[in-house]
């Protein structure tokens, strides 16, 4: 399977835990990108990688969130202190050019 | 800032009827336009991605058109079928980072 795949597909976790959820882009692509999805919502942009480089992050990010994608390979996501306001979908996606490929997504149950 | 509104937020019609989704977005700079559908619960299905410079994109009983100039996109589905039910977003690529930038999405269901 070569499209981006994303571990683990669910998480369900207590306030205050810490997650990481980890996303393998397709191999070539150097761009990588993070959304999340909350329930009857649209996704909303997180953050984006050119390669090792992050280069854009939304006011969405909260100091408790930090993406990291060592190499310009795979990327991690990592929530400190989990509130049930994140509770969602975190959805990673890849792309070369203007086609972005998106994973199947973690679901994040925060009780 | 670019906005995405999606008219209407839920739609319900008879199995065989022939139906439109609007999506419009606030400003014409966008590199292209995908539409996608998603399941409940579940991931993102791309249907149809328009560039910028395309009018329409066809694929089976789909059919998405694109005015850029006015901010307007459609969706057309034909001859509808209960499978066809799921939620239906719209997502502009823009910016310099060519982020996806979506609406709220139309929720489907095509009765039997």
């Amino acid at each position: 399977d070569t499209g981006v795949s994303q571990d683990p597909r669910h998480k369900i976790t207590k306030r205050g835990q810490n997650v990481t959820f980890r996303c393998d882009p397709i191999s070539e692509h150097n761009r990588l990108y993070w959304y999340r999805q909350t329930l009857g919502q649209g996704p909303e942009f997180l953050t984006y990688f050119q390669n090792e480089a992050q280069l854009e992050k939304s006011r969405l990010l909260s100091d408790r969130f930090s993406a990291e994608r060592p190499k310009g390979s795979f990327s991690t996501l990592e929530i400190q202190r989990t509130e049930q306001g994140d509770s969602a979908m975190y959805l990673c996606a890849s792309s070369l050019r203007d086609t972005q490929y998106f994973g199947p997504g973690t679901r994040l149950t925060v009780l | 800032k670019q906005e995405v509104t999606q008219i209407p937020a839920a739609l319900s019609v008879p199995e065989g009827e022939n139906l439109v989704l609007n999506c419009s977005f606030t400003d014409s700079a966008i590199y292209n336009l995908q539409w996608f559908r998603q399941d409940p619960g579940k991931g993102l299905t791309s249907l149809l991605l328009i560039q910028s410079s395309q009018r329409e994109q066809t694929s089976g009983r789909l059919n998405a058109s694109l005015d850029k100039s006015s901010g307007r996109s459609t969706l057309y589905i034909a001859a509808s079928q209960p499978g066809d039910s799921a939620t239906y977003l719209c997502a502009v690529l823009a910016g310099n980072n060519r982020k996806l930038i979506w609406g709220l999405g139309t929720s489907l269901a095509v009765n039997p």
